[in-house]
């Protein structure tokens, strides 16, 4: 039932990039991506809507495929600020209605 | 903007007390909140969701006479654990959304109970 994220958790050198991948069995009305630090609550990214939408936050950015029920997080030039644990969170359709649901997680560390 | 603020921030307690945990958006109106509980290197489990002036909904293994949740206004929700015990030992964190799948949810800083 929970967005399967992969990976499940990815090391990084400074300035390198990361695709971070939200898979659900759903369908989707619409994707949220979140990070959270140890110990903090999780702060929001954005939100994709339509299918094949992409968005961007400074350099990070993100893709929503409708059809395939899919969306990535793309991290590029990451910097020591972008370690935490993404999440995806999903309005998806299930047993007649839009629940909200987490993705299972992507724990991403950037080395100096 | 979107500042939503919960409180406690850690609460210590001996088994069979009561705790209750208040989320308020300071700056803007909420419509929905939710609730989750997160254990250690796993996400987020959604445990009921409150919209201002209703019932809330609970998710599928919540007991509701267990976690009594009130949202009495648009800038206030509160989740009161009854009788607590060790195994409800755990990070609860609220989230505020001025509602629909296009607004972002506006996190708490969560709350950290321990039962002893």
């Amino acid at each position: 039932q929970q967005p399967v994220q992969s990976p499940q958790a990815v090391i990084l050198r400074e300035g390198e990039d990361a695709v971070i991948n939200c898979s659900s069995s759903k369908a989707l009305y619409s994707v949220h991506w979140y990070r959270q630090k140890h110990g903090e609550a999780p702060v929001f990214l954005m939100i994709l809507l339509k299918g094949g939408e992409q968005k961007g936050h400074e350099k990070i950015s993100a893709s929503f495929n409708e059809k395939k029920q899919q969306s990535s997080l793309y991290l590029t030039a990451s910097q020591l600020s972008y370690s935490g644990t993404y999440f995806c969170g999903t309005d998806a359709y299930t047993s007649g209605t839009y629940k909200y649901i987490f993705g299972t997680g992507t724990r991403l560390k950037v080395l100096a | 903007g979107a500042v939503v603020s919960q409180h406690p921030s850690r609460v210590i307690c001996k088994s069979g007390t009561s705790v209750k945990i208040e989320c308020r958006s300071l700056d803007f109106q909420a419509t929905t909140m939710f609730w989750y509980r997160q254990f250690p290197k796993q996400s987020l489990m959604l445990m009921a969701t409150s919209n201002e002036g209703s019932k809330a909904t609970y998710e599928q293994g919540v007991e509701k006479d267990k976690f009594l949740i009130n949202h009495a206004s648009l800038t206030l929700s509160t989740l009161t654990v009854t009788s607590a015990h060790p195994e409800d030992s755990s990070f609860y964190i609220c989230s505020a959304s001025q509602g629909g799948s296009n607004q972002p949810q506006h996190f708490g800083d969560g709350t950290r109970l321990s039962i002893l």
